[in-house]
């Protein structure tokens, strides 16, 4: 297993603002996943893209993976108070282990 | 909804007393997982297993350890509480053989003080 490394660190922005996070990762992928994190709370899965898959969506979510530059990033548009959290991804290989690295911290401004 | 649940939601206790933290999930699940994670801070994989009677240690060395007799239940004790301890611990479940790709479901976290 690996930890991907999000960037930026945090990242704050107005209700209404699109929010956009990266992720870097070391070796080959099956999938990457993205969870949020609400302050002091477990972490919620929000999207998950395939090896094969370049793009996906999810409601306000667009996820893209670009696997030459073992990258991949987390887009919220229209963002809202409700999405101030902390976002973490998960690069999965084939074992079971699940590692997460730091997250990118996100607020929404009223 | 996750069916997975973490008890105590906090716990306060002294130093050099044995703890056992609950995780169970009613899913079926066989991977699970322990975090640690100071607030704000990196989560870090203490354990993990998938199955019963199986158990790894995870990135960040930790003196706790777990056991896992059901597939359902997954708890993690600390036998000497020291301050350092003070930390929030997370538990996870996804599923297991052939669903590698899935997601994982959490726990709320039990938020550990120990004085």
């Amino acid at each position: 297993s690996q930890q991907g490394e999000e960037d930026p660190q945090a990242l704050s922005i107005q209700e209404g603002e699109n929010a956009t996070m990266n992720c870097s990762y070391k070796t080959s992928i099956n999938n990457l996943q993205w969870y949020r994190q609400n302050s002091g709370r477990g972490l919620v899965h929000l999207i998950l893209i395939r090896s094969n898959e370049r793009e996906k969506h999810s409601g306000r979510l667009r996820v893209t993976l670009d696997t030459s530059k073992k990258s991949s990033s987390l887009l919220i548009t229209a963002s809202r108070a409700a999405d101030t959290a902390s976002y973490f991804c998960a690069p999965r290989s084939n074992d079971y282990k699940l590692s997460f690295g730091a997250g990118t911290t996100v607020t929404v401004r009223a | 909804e996750a069916d997975i649940y973490q008890t105590p939601r906090y716990l306060v206790i002294g130093t050099g007393k044995k703890i056992t933290l609950e995780c169970s999930q009613t899913m079926g699940h066989d991977k699970m997982y322990w975090y640690q994670q100071d607030p704000g801070m990196e989560l870090h994989l203490i354990h993990y297993s998938y199955g019963v009677n199986s158990t790894e240690k995870g990135d960040l060395s930790s003196e706790s350890t777990v056991s896992r007799i059901r597939t359902e239940h997954f708890p993690l004790t600390l036998e000497s509480a020291r301050p350092s301890h003070t930390s929030q611990y997370l538990c996870a479940s996804s599923p297991g053989t052939g669903a590698m790709n899935t997601e994982a479901f959490f726990g709320q976290g039990t938020r550990l003080t120990v004085v």
